[in-house]
């Protein structure tokens, strides 16, 4: 398995505002991706985050709205920007080391958005 | 593209109940198959996952084997404990590209004593 880390657990935001919340893992990762799960809904996936490139979005997803970073291979950032309610959800980032074909997840960031 | 159906919750069952929840997939190809669980205010946990057909994947007293004919992953418990209650999510992935999960829309599960 992998150990990761976010920071921060929860935030409770004003609407307009911009979130940083960031992925730590304690080995080195292949892929790296961001989920968000909307109040009492499943995990869609927003995008995977590239090491030395731009992230990949899924359909619905932007990169204004969603910047991403991945500067080496154990961290990430994903920013939620110009927020309103809507984005009210958990945010959680997961890792695939690649041969295990598994993916495992972080704690995950609580967001609220007034 | 890739989909997973599950049964619709919340299930209630007394402790000792037998535990079925049904999860159906749509994929190309033979992907990997997935239960996760979510714990009340906790994050996701893998519980269990299988990758190639007729394999059953197992971990703390749970089971689901991979059917390719059904195109079936149920999950399977043959006695609950009041500490199982929680969501459960089915997934999938793909076995080369991006490998990112589609999940199952969970089924929140509640054991009473």
């Amino acid at each position: 398995s992998a150990v990761i880390s976010q920071k921060p657990s929860r935030d409770i935001c004003q609407r307009g505002t911009s979130l940083t919340i960031q992925c730590q893992v304690d080995s080195q990762v292949t892929m790296m991706f961001w989920y968000r799960q909307q109040p009492g809904q499943s995990l869609t996936l927003i995008a995977t985050a590239n090491q030395g490139s731009e992230a990949t979005y899924e359909s619905g997803f932007v990169i204004d709205k969603f910047p991403i970073s991945r500067p080496n291979l154990t961290f990430s950032t994903l920013t939620v920007s110009n927020m309103s309610p809507e984005d009210s959800s958990i945010y959680l980032c997961s890792v695939d080391r690649g041969m295990e074909e598994t993916q495992y997840f972080g704690p995950g960031t609580r967001l609220l958005v007034l | 593209g890739n989909s997973v159906t599950q049964m619709e919750g919340p299930v209630t069952l007394s402790e000792e109940a037998f535990l079925t929840i049904n999860c159906t997939y749509t994929a190309t190809g033979y992907p990997s198959l997935f239960w996760y669980v979510q714990y009340p205010g906790e994050g996701l946990q893998l519980l269990l996952k299988a990758t190639k057909a007729d394999d059953k994947g197992s971990n703390k007293g749970f089971e689901a084997t991979y059917r390719k004919e059904t195109t079936s992953f149920h999950l399977e418990k043959g006695s609950v404990q009041v500490s199982d209650s929680a969501v459960y999510f089915c997934a999938l992935s793909s076995h080369t590209g991006r490998r990112a999960l589609t999940f199952g829309s969970g089924t929140r599960l509640q054991v009473q004593p």
